[in-house]
């Protein structure tokens, strides 16, 4: 019974390629969040949508495009891929409502590989 | 700018050790500090949250202090075992991101807990 996931799990793909990975979880979570990950494990926020509003984005190129279709999904978008890009993304969700202790559940990881 | 940091980079202990990684944050103004174990090739996993109010959570083995004047936490693992081999990763979120959730990573410390 997953909470957090996300598809695919690997990627590879050429430079200059669109692609985009989703996220879902099924907690009844309010927020959801993007971190890369990189090559050295260092993990750092991107993106954060609360109810479907985005309330982080951090300097992320414009390349870099989250979508929230509703409170469980958070897709990111990202176009004209290039070899920086490679790295593992994680997508988190949180419950900042009632919680009030903001405990993130990660998904697995995509690993993203340009080539 | 807040900025986490984690000694030692890696570790490596035989079964049984208690041991202490280290944490410490440049910016005492946090919200709150979690610590985070990532398996291989895997999401994260919360094992504790500490409010900026406490002074310590206790999780079965595990024991997490915050000293916030100082910017230091510490997690204790008890009587290792190599089921505990991971990385370790200490996370804060800044006092003016309480409404975003949004977390600062150090770039963790990894555990060997050998036989």
């Amino acid at each position: 019974d997953t909470a957090v996931s996300q598809t695919p799990k690997y990627l590879v793909t050429q430079m200059g390629n669109d692609k985009s990975i989703k996220c879902e979880q099924n907690l009844g979570h309010d927020t959801m969040y993007w971190y890369k990950q990189d090559s050295k494990k260092f993990l750092k926020i991107m993106f954060s949508y609360n109810n479907k509003e985005l309330i982080i984005n951090e300097t992320v190129p414009n390349r870099f495009s989250p979508k929230s279709p509703d409170k469980a999904h958070l897709n990111l978008h990202i176009n004209s891929l290039e070899l920086g890009d490679s790295a593992v993304y994680f997508c988190a969700s949180s419950d900042r409502r009632t919680s009030g202790t903001d405990t993130q559940y990660f998904g697995p990881g995509t690993r993203l590989t340009v080539l | 700018k807040q900025e986490v940091t984690q000694i030692p980079a890696a570790l490596s202990v035989p079964e049984g050790e208690n041991l202490v990684l280290n944490c410490s944050f440049t910016d005492s103004a946090i919200y709150n500090l979690q610590w985070f174990r990532q398996d291989p090739g895997k999401g994260l996993t919360s094992l504790l949250l500490i409010q900026s109010s406490q002074r310590e959570q206790t999780s079965g083995r595990l024991n997490a202090s915050l000293d916030k004047s100082s910017g230091r936490s510490t997690l204790y693992i008890a009587a290792s075992q190599p089921g505990d081999s991971a990385t370790y990763l200490c996370a804060v979120t800044p006092r003016g991101s309480s409404n975003t959730g949004k977390l600062i990573f150090g770039q963790g410390t990894t555990l060997q807990v050998k036989p």
